[in-house]
């Protein structure tokens, strides 16, 4: 397609499951990033990759949450050990490269939801 | 660090009315300025756009002018809609290493009623 696809749309799952969601970049965007939009917290970033690698982890709320890129396109997202607080949008993003004026473009999102 | 801040919604208007949604920001150097707007159910699109200061972005009819002096991208329509209804995010992105990442305010839910 010619969009940001992330799949699945919805997910609902107990707590101390382990989950994962997929991001299918826009073909050519060398940048991807992660975003979780959250009731009373906004967008908040996650992590990005340039390639296969992720020069920035900053965003990761704990060690429960880790994310791999494979062959510089699609990238999944897992949530090991999930917890109520974890209940949000995650969106995905990718852009063609690095750089402050490239719009970022958005699939969206998988909705978790955590019982 | 980076941050964001725009008006609280939800910000309620009559078709036709004219739009303001204020944005303002707190960056070093010289951030990239964009409007992102969800519409119920679906992802962020890009809006519009500013990449330097004095820039215009424009989209839909829409317009944000990239105001330095003031740190501010607000948001103006002549004349809304009901289909403009969403919620719009005014967000920065501001080059770290090489890359940046998006600073977004919270939000502002825009209602117009027919």
């Amino acid at each position: 397609g010619a969009g940001v696809s992330q799949s699945p749309s919805n997910k609902v799952t107990e707590k101390g499951k382990d989950v994962e969601l997929r991001c299918d970049p826009i073909s050519g965007h060398t940048a991807l990033y992660w975003y979780r939009q959250s009731l009373g917290q906004g967008l908040e970033f996650l992590i990005y990759f340039q390639g296969n690698s992720a020069p920035d982890k900053s965003g990761l709320p704990s060690d429960r949450f880790s994310a791999e890129r494979t062959g510089g396109s699609v990238s999944t997202l897992t949530i090991q050990r999930t917890q109520q607080e974890d209940s949000a949008v995650y969106l995905c993003a990718s852009s063609l490269a690095h750089g402050g004026n490239q719009p970022q473009h958005f699939g969206d999102g998988t909705r978790l939801s955590i019982l | 660090g980076n941050s964001v801040t725009q008006m609280e919604g939800p910000v309620t208007l009559s078709e036709e009315a004219f739009l303001t949604i204020n944005c303002t920001y707190t960056a070093t150097g010289y951030p990239s300025l964009f409007w992102y707007v969800q519409y119920p159910g679906e992802g962020l699109q890009l809006l519009l756009k500013a990449t330097k200061a004095d820039d215009k972005g424009s989209n839909k009819g829409f317009e944000a002018t990239y105001r330095k002096e003031t740190t501010s991208f607000h948001l103006e329509k002549g004349s809304v809609q009901v289909s403009d209804s969403a919620v719009y995010f005014c967000a920065l992105s501001a080059s770290n290493s090489g890359y940046s990442t998006l600073t977004f305010g919270k939000g502002t839910m825009l209602l117009v009623s027919p």
